[in-house]
């Protein structure tokens, strides 16, 4: 079962910032926070995960909070091409477990 | 090559014929997956095969039978599918067991007739 919690929509302007929230209130000590995405038809991508500390890479910025209950995930400057279901995990490693993520949808 | 491929893209069959699905990568990768994903659902992990052995089998009915020849290949047998099997059956890798980093193939579309 699916331990993270996310909004089923969101929008966005291309070129602006995209924040999607994600809660993982159960999360325990040694579990990292992963987020993927799926472009329609395709199969899911990883973007980036973390434990503790913000993580940045050139796909897309993590700010996980400092209780670790939350995290968001930003895209800086979202193109069209960034449309897609984004999912957000707690994983301690043994598998991954989709929840039903947030479809983003950028708009030009 | 960071690519995970999938054949066939598409496949049609009948619930009494007896096809494979394959999939492959050359990233020296030691955990590869099954998952399984309906039309407007999250993918649902099937099978993860650690190291060549099957490690994780979620329940999966037994006209599914995984098959890893080498730590390169990735076979899913079908025989005897139901419809409601239909499905776009995703493969992925990843560098160890329990390395959430995973590469995903494109998927086969499956229609069972």
């Amino acid at each position: 079962d699916a331990k993270t919690t996310q909004p089923p929509s969101m929008d966005c302007a291309e070129g602006r910032a995209a924040n999607l929230p994600c809660n993982h209130s159960t999360i325990s000590g040694n579990e990292y926070v992963y987020w993927y995405r799926q472009i329609h038809s395709q199969g899911p991508q990883y973007i980036i995960h973390g434990l503790k500390n913000n993580e940045t890479n050139e796909m897309a910025s993590l700010i996980i909070t400092e209780d670790r209950k939350s995290s968001t995930l930003i895209l800086p400057h979202a193109t069209l091409r960034d449309t897609a279901v984004y999912y957000c995990f707690e994983t301690s490693g043994s598998r991954l477990t989709f929840g039903e993520g947030t479809q983003l949808t950028v708009n030009p | 090559d960071t690519e995970v491929t999938q054949t066939p893209k598409h496949l049609v069959m009948g619930m009494t014929n007896k096809k494979s699905l394959k999939c492959e990568q050359h990233m020296g990768h030691r955990a590869m997956y099954w998952y399984k994903q309906k039309a407007k659902k999250p993918p649902e992990l099937m099978f993860v095969y650690s190291y060549e052995k099957l490690s994780i089998n979620e329940s999966v009915p037994s006209r599914f039978s995984p098959e890893c020849p080498n730590s390169s290949l990735l076979n899913l047998h079908l025989h005897a599918l139901q419809p409601e099997d239909s499905a776009l059956y995703l493969c992925a890798s990843s560098r160890q067991p329990g390395y959430n980093e995973q590469f995903f193939g494109p998927g086969t579309r499956l229609t069972v007739l």
